[in-house]
């Protein structure tokens, strides 16, 4: 069955390292997202991507990048780690068109100490 | 104003009842509306969407969509406590792949 993956599921790392989180989807949607997600702020937009090498700023992208070299992956990757980016974060893809329904997986939480 | 707002909760239905869920949206060009099912330390879990003015069932679920209003809700009928869990409703960018989401309202069913 496609489904869309994320590792690591937990991280912990130290302010100032450079971290990636992974993001795979099966389902050869061509629209990926990432997504934050804090008590009190919901779902916040970090970064998306509608196709291989086209990528977009959300409303929370300071200190975070993406790249899109393939369908599969949108690797997340935050260039100097701060405590402020302890939080969950979500992938997630959709085919687009008239349905845009987004599928999550599964998440990963990530404290910065 | 935010672009997707929920009726705050939590809310608290005993098993049996119907919970009703409400979602208003600023963007008068979205078509299109979901709305997802979140159980703590879980993903968002897609479960139902609607494009169209007016009702759409799926089991004990009812989305009801007003454009005019820019209003969407959630019915969950027959409320059982597997139903507990935080309800994200999610609204189009008009013509955009991007979705709004609102901060959710929790839902307690109590036995």
């Amino acid at each position: 069955d496609a489904e869309i993956t994320q590792s690591p599921r937990h991280k912990i790392t130290e302010t100032g390292r450079q971290v990636t989180l992974a993001c795979h989807q099966t389902w050869n949607h061509n629209n990926m997202f990432w997504y934050r997600q804090d008590l009190g702020h919901g779902l916040r937009l970090i970064h998306y991507s509608y196709g291989v090498q086209d990528t977009n700023k959300g409303e929370v992208s300071d200190g975070y990048s993406v790249s899109r070299s393939n369908t599969e992956d949108l690797p997340l990757t935050l260039e100097s780690a701060a405590s402020s980016q302890t939080s969950v974060y979500f992938c997630a893809s959709s085919q687009g068109g008239m349905g845009n329904e987004q599928f999550f997986g599964p998440g990963t939480r990530l404290t910065v100490l | 104003q935010k672009e997707v707002e929920q009726n705050s909760g939590p809310l608290s239905v005993p098993e049996g009842a119907i919970a009703s869920l409400n979602c208003t949206y600023s963007d008068r060009g979205s078509q299109s509306f979901f709305w997802y099912r979140q159980y703590s330390g879980k993903s968002p879990e897609l479960i139902m969407s609607i494009y169209s003015n007016g009702d759409k069932e799926d089991g004990r679920f009812t989305a009801q969509l007003n454009k005019a209003s820019q209003y969407v809700s959630l019915l969950i009928r027959d409320s059982q406590p597997s139903d507990s869990a935080t309800y994200l409703c999610a609204v189009n960018v008009a013509n955009d792949y991007k979705l709004s989401f609102g901060a959710g309202t929790t839902v307690t069913v109590r036995a």
